[in-house]
């Protein structure tokens, strides 16, 4: 089944730590997302990448980073500059570039991270 | 800049009430507009979508949502719910000229009760 793969669902780091969630699809999309959930805030992006080996900074990027070496990967590394990682995170991707992109997102199951 | 507004956090209803979730949103350019439920630890899925042509949408589950350009409204409605919808259900716009950005607004905790 086509789809996105989220892991691990659930993670505990250490203050300090860096620690990088995956996502890897196989839906041949070219758009991929990630967003942080907190409760009572919605969904935020964090950064997306429309095309391999290009990504732009979404609304709150810092103390993140990723990277687009390949189409059906892009992970998140949540740094020790992040100050307040706790949060669930959801990975994304959608079809089509630029204006025949609608917008439509397909979401994995999300990665739980709390930090200790 | 595209802003969405869900105007109530929690909906409380009891089984086989009607409901109804409330969205505006800023733009009065045209948009895209999308309704999306997400269960308890899960992804966000697609409920339903306004592209073009009939405002009225129709989607999984037995939700449907109303496009009304006038009032910058994209609200979803259910007649009858059960007690599988209890969920969080959130709204969001995008901007045919923007290359797919989504814009998500707060969300609405849907509680229902037997």
């Amino acid at each position: 089944d086509g789809g996105i793969t989220q892991s691990p669902k659930y993670l505990f780091r250490k203050e300090g730590q860096n620690v990088t969630l995956s996502c890897e699809q196989n839906l041949n999309h070219d758009a991929m997302y990630w967003y942080r959930q907190d409760p009572g805030q919605g969904l935020r992006l964090i950064y997306y990448s429309q095309i391999v080996n290009d990504f732009q900074k979404g609304d709150i990027a810092e103390g993140y980073s990723v990277s687009r070496e390949k189409k059906e990967s892009f992970p998140l590394t949540v740094t020790s500059a992040q100050k307040n990682p706790t949060a669930f995170y959801l990975c994304a991707s959608s079809t089509g570039t630029g204006p025949a992109n609608t917008g439509e997102l397909f979401f994995g199951e999300g990665s739980r991270l709390t930090v200790l | 800049a595209q802003s969405v507004t869900q105007l109530d956090s929690q909906v409380p209803v009891f089984e086989e009430a009607p409901v109804e979730l409330r969205c505006n949103y800023s733009s009065s350019v045209s948009v895209y507009l999308f309704w999306y439920v997400q269960y308890p630890n899960q992804g966000l899925q697609l409920l339903l979508k306004y592209l073009s042509g009939s405002t009225l949408v129709k989607g999984i589950n037995g939700f449907e949502a109303e496009f009304n350009k006038s009032q910058t409204s994209f609200h979803l409605r259910k007649p009858s719910v059960h007690i599988s919808d209890t969920a969080e259900y959130f709204c969001a716009v995008s901007d045919p000229g923007q290359g797919g950005k989504l814009i998500f607004g707060q969300g609405t905790e849907l509680s229902v009760k037997p």
